[in-house]
C-alpha cells in the first residue's frame, strides 16, 4: 500500500507559466510534509515544507499548499523557468523532528522554453 | 567538503558478492538515514540513526542488509551475498532540526548494479 501518491509521472509547462504538481497520503497520522528537488545524477535537495497546522506556506516562487481534509499537497512554481525541469518528490512524515520521511515515486518537471 | 559525501558512486559486483558503502555526514548533524532509489521508483527508507544508534531499522528489507555509525559521524551500509533487486542508487542523508523542524541533506548517491 502506496501511503504517498504522486499520480502525474510528467508535467510540461511554458516558461513563465504556474506549474502545479500534486501529492496525495493516506496515512492520517502524516503532520509534516516535504517537497524535494532532484537533478539527474544529484541527491534529492530540500524545497520547501509544511506542517500540518498550516494549510500554506510560500517560500519566493515556490508555495505549497495542505488540505488535510482530502489529504492533498501541492506545490505551485510561480513564475516556472527552465532550470526547474528536474524531478519533484513529495514526502510525508509524522512529526517536525528527525525519523522517516515516506516519499512518492516523483513527477518529471519539464519547463520549455 | 560542506554537504554529505557518498563513496563509492558507482559499483558493479556480481550476485553473490559483499558490498559497503560509505556515508560521510555533515559535521555536526546528528541524525543520518540511509534509503534507496530503484529504477523510476521513489526513495524507500532504509535506516536511520541518532547518534551511533538506530531508532529506526524497519525498513532494512532482509537479514542481509546491515548498518552502523560510528564516532556519531561516518556510516557504512553492507549488503550481504548480493542478488539483482538490490540494483539501485542508495542514498544517504544527514539532518538538523531547527526552529523549522528538521532538514535533510542528501548525498549523490551510490549507483550499484548487481550482475
Amino acid at each position: 500500500d502506496q501511503q504517498v501518491k504522486q499520480n502525474s509521472p510528467s508535467l510540461s509547462v511554458q516558461e513563465g507559466r504556474i506549474s502545479i504538481l500534486n501529492c496525495d497520503y493516506t496515512n492520517s497520522m502524516f503532520d509534516y510534509f516535504l517537497w524535494y528537488k532532484k537533478y539527474p545524477a544529484e541527491g534529492p535537495t530540500f524545497l520547501i515544507s509544511i506542517s500540518s497546522i498550516k494549510d500554506k506556506n510560500e517560500d519566493g516562487r515556490f508555495t505549497v499548499f495542505l488540505n488535510k481534509s482530502a489529504k492533498h499537497l501541492s506545490l505551485h512554481i510561480v513564475p516556472s523557468q527552465p532550470g526547474d525541469s528536474a524531478v519533484y518528490f513529495c514526502a510525508a512524515r509524522a512529526g517536525t523532528n528527525a525519523g522517516k520521511s515516506t516519499f512518492g515515486d516523483g513527477t518529471t518537471l519539464t519547463v520549455k522554453p | 567538503g560542506a554537504g554529505v559525501s557518498q563513496s563509492p558512486s558507482n559499483k558493479v559486483t556480481e550476485k553473490g558478492k559483499d558490498v559497503e558503502l560509505r556515508c560521510d555526514p555533515i559535521s555536526g548533524h546528528t541524525a543520518l538515514y540511509w534509503y534507496r532509489q530503484s529504477l523510476g521508483q521513489g526513495l524507500e527508507f532504509l535506516i536511520y540513526f541518532q547518534g551511533n544508534s538506530a531508532p529506526d531499522k524497519s525498513g532494512l528489507p532482509s537479514d542481509r542488509f546491515s548498518a552502523e555509525r560510528t564516532g556519531g559521524s561516518v556510516s557504512t551500509l553492507t549488503i550481504q551475498r548480493t542478488q539483482q533487486e538490490d540494483s539501485a542508487v542508495y542514498l544517504c542523508a544527514s539532518s538538523y532540526t531547527g526552529t523549522q523542524g528538521e532538514t535533510q541533506y542528501f548525498g549523490p548517491g551510490t549507483r550499484l548494479l548487481v550482475l
